[in-house]
């Protein structure tokens, strides 16, 4: 009964490094969401994706930040040259499509970035 | 621009009180509205939702919100709050017109006093 999985759960890069944080769906989810979650800020909407495609990345920041959700393997969150800033929960969430449970997503445990 | 405001950051209640978080959206068309609730060091999880209907909705541990379409509200209650509900609650949106993703409020964080 394996939810919404995420790796790592924390993870600590120096400025200047790369993370990487991966996200496996649900079991029969083919559509997957990252969130980050900033203190005092709650949760925004990153990027959306379905399988080997990029539906929505209106909350990507332009720069730095990457997603992709490849045919074979987990979904893929890539933050290049990681700065102070990027450093929050970042929470990938699942359905198995837009119309599907009228919108509900299926949210993994988060992985929480720290950049020193 | 689409947004969900709470209007609670934080607050503190005495267990048996009784609880109602506010939560207000922008006008936007058709929604269906969810609320979540992260435990410490948990994930979110889905309190309850309302998708059309009665605008009464009840939820998982006695929890039930209330869809006021006139005042483009869907505040969260419960009677009688116990300590375990110690968490911090969302509210989110879905619009009609969005490929998907939901729009979260800031949350309120709810600290329950034994």
């Amino acid at each position: 009964n394996a939810g919404v999985m995420q790796n790592p759960r924390h993870l600590v890069r120096r400025r200047g490094q790369e993370a990487r944080l991966r996200c496996s769906p649900m079991k029969g989810h083919s559509h997957v969401y990252w969130y980050r979650q900033l203190p005092e800020e709650g949760l925004k909407f990153m990027v959306y994706l379905q399988k080997e495609n990029i539906i929505d990345e209106s909350g990507m920041p332009k720069e730095r930040f990457s997603a992709e959700f490849p045919k074979e393997g987990p979904s893929i969150l890539r933050i290049q040259q990681v700065v102070r800033g990027d450093s929050a929960a970042y929470f990938c969430a699942s359905s198995p499509s837009p119309g599907a449970g009228n919108g509900e997503l299926f949210f993994g445990e988060g992985s929480r970035l720290t950049v020193l | 621009a689409q947004s969900v405001s709470q209007h609670n950051h934080h607050v503190i209640l005495s267990e048996a009180a009784s609880l109602e978080l506010g939560c207000n959206y922008s006008y936007g068309g058709t929604v269906n509205l969810f609320w979540y609730v992260q435990y410490p060091g948990q994930h979110l999880q889905l309190l309850l939702k309302y998708f059309s209907g009665d605008p009464l909705v009840k939820g998982i541990k006695g929890f039930e919100a209330e869809f006021i379409k006139s005042k483009f509200s869907f505040n969260l209650r419960k009677p009688s709050v116990q300590w375990s509900d110690t968490a911090e609650y969302f509210c989110a949106v879905k619009y009609g017109g969005s490929q998907g993703n939901l729009i979260f409020g800031k949350g309120t964080k709810l600290s329950v006093k034994p």
